[in-house]
């Protein structure tokens, strides 16, 4: 089956640890996106990646890193520089940023 | 005020209902709209995409956008409990998604 895979779908970690979110998509996809949701504000963009080997801050990238070595894999980094961690990750995949991106299922982080 | 406004319910109705979820805008630039549908814990999913103002009508759902007034609309016949999960609007400048502005979402209900 064609899709977004985010692993894992429920994240523990302790303050000040670095934690690596998984996103994988074999839909052949160019872009790639992660977004962040928190209750009561909408989707706010971390990254996104246009093409493998190239990458771009979203609106609220401070904390977090990206890598693109893969067309298939966006991994997203969330360092011990980020404020408030805990949320609901979203990844997802459009074939270029000018058309339809579908989301993965989400990877809950909580930081304790 | 942010730049995308939606009323985060949560809206309740019977089966078999009308719906109606709105967002308003403040930036008369917005070229592109859209709705998703994101079940509990769950990525979101693409409902409805439009360009320019005027309805847009899929099976039970009509996307309506009023750009003079620069409020949007998702109207929902013939609502089911299928249809309870949150509603988010969504629109950009251009069709990039890397310019995407997501509205916090309508959380809707509909009782059997």
């Amino acid at each position: 089956d064609g899709g977004i895979t985010q692993s894992p779908k429920y994240l523990f970690r302790k303050e000040g640890q670095n934690v690596t979110l998984s996103c994988e998509q074999n839909l052949n996809h160019d872009a790639m996106y992660w977004y962040r949701q928190d209750p009561g504000q909408g989707l706010r963009l971390i990254y996104y990646s246009q093409i493998v080997n190239d990458f771009q801050k979203g609106d609220i990238a401070e904390g977090y890193s990206v890598s693109r070595e893969k067309k298939e894999s966006f991994p997203l980094t969330v360092t011990s520089a980020q404020k408030n961690p805990t949320a609901f990750y979203l990844c997802a995949s459009s074939y270029s940023l000018d058309t339809e991106a579908f989301f993965g299922q989400g990877t809950r982080l909580t930081v304790v | 005020q942010k730049e995308v406004e939606q009323d985060p319910g949560p809206l309740s109705v019977p089966e078999g209902a009308i719906v109606s979820l709105n967002c308003t805008y403040s930036n008369s630039a917005f070229q592109y709209f859209m709705w998703y549908r994101q079940y509990s814990r769950k990525g979101p999913e693409l409902l409805m995409y439009t360009y320019s103002s005027g309805n847009k009508e899929d099976g039970r759902f009509t996307a309506q956008v009023d750009k003079s007034s620069k409020y949007i609309s998702l109207f929902i016949r013939d609502s089911q409990p299928s249809d309870s999960a949150t509603y988010l609007c969504a629109m950009t400048l251009s069709g990039g998604y890397q310019k995407v502005t997501f509205g916090t979402g309508t959380k809707l209900q509909v009782i059997p």
